[in-house]
């Protein structure tokens, strides 16, 4: 079983929904980070949390310690959000050695 | 600041040669980490490197791969000699040291191995 499961892998929506990415994690984390991939491109670094909650424009991360769970949530979804968002921890154990999710592929049609 | 840097950003070659690839991090971050992208195995980590010794290598997959940290603003991950099984998106990232930092990715190395 992988240590960071990702839901769904694939998504498709119309442009203006509101999207919900999962993230569920079997290890005790030191932190949790949102990434973004977009087709033929690099990775960018959305979020990194900890604890709570943390917004940007219109993303949303959030965080459940104890469940061991996130989302990530995409307000007005555009076509310009299509990408692949990857959700990665921190082990504690392993210092900023980061473990990824497999990836959740989002095409937003217009 | 210019990000991080990698060079090249394209390489092919054939099975058997060696592939030299070559990651500038941002300035003053002192970890850096080098990823593996492929469609079966999606992103893992290679090797990292806190203040330019290596942490974690756990990550190399044989001895045909090394990684080296010669200085704060340079390092090379070669692969010799390279084999097919090796073609994938090989990513460079730098950050401040410590779990609680973020961590920023240069473009990215697309290895083809014929």
């Amino acid at each position: 079983k992988n240590e960071v499961e990702q839901s769904p892998q694939n998504l498709t929506a119309q442009e203006g929904e509101f999207i919900t990415i999962n993230c569920s994690y079997s290890v005790g984390i030191s932190a949790l980070h949102w990434l973004q991939q977009h087709p033929g491109g690099g990775i960018v670094s959305l979020f990194m949390l900890s604890s709570g909650k943390k917004k940007h424009g219109r993303l949303i991360a959030t965080i459940n310690i104890q469940e061991k769970h996130s989302s990530l949530h995409i307000t007005a979804s555009h076509p310009r959000d299509s990408a692949v968002y990857i959700c990665a921890v921190s082990i504690m154990e392993y210092g900023n050695k980061l473990v990824f999710g497999a990836g959740t592929i989002l095409r937003v049609k217009s | 600041d210019a990000g991080v840097i990698q060079s090249p950003r394209h390489e092919v070659t054939e099975m058997g040669q060696e592939v030299t690839l070559r990651c500038k991090p941002i300035s003053g971050h002192n970890s850096l980490f080098w990823y593996r992208q492929t469609m079966m195995r999606g992103l893992e980590l290679l090797i990292y490197f806190n203040n330019n010794v290596p942490i974690d290598d756990s990550g190399m997959p044989e001895d045909r791969f090394s990684a080296k940290m010669p200085n704060a603003s340079f390092s090379t991950l070669k692969i010799q000699p390279s084999e097919p099984r090796d073609s994938a998106v090989y990513f460079c990232a730098s950050s401040l040291e410590g779990a609680y930092n973020e961590q920023f990715f240069g473009p990215g190395t697309r290895l083809t191995v014929l």
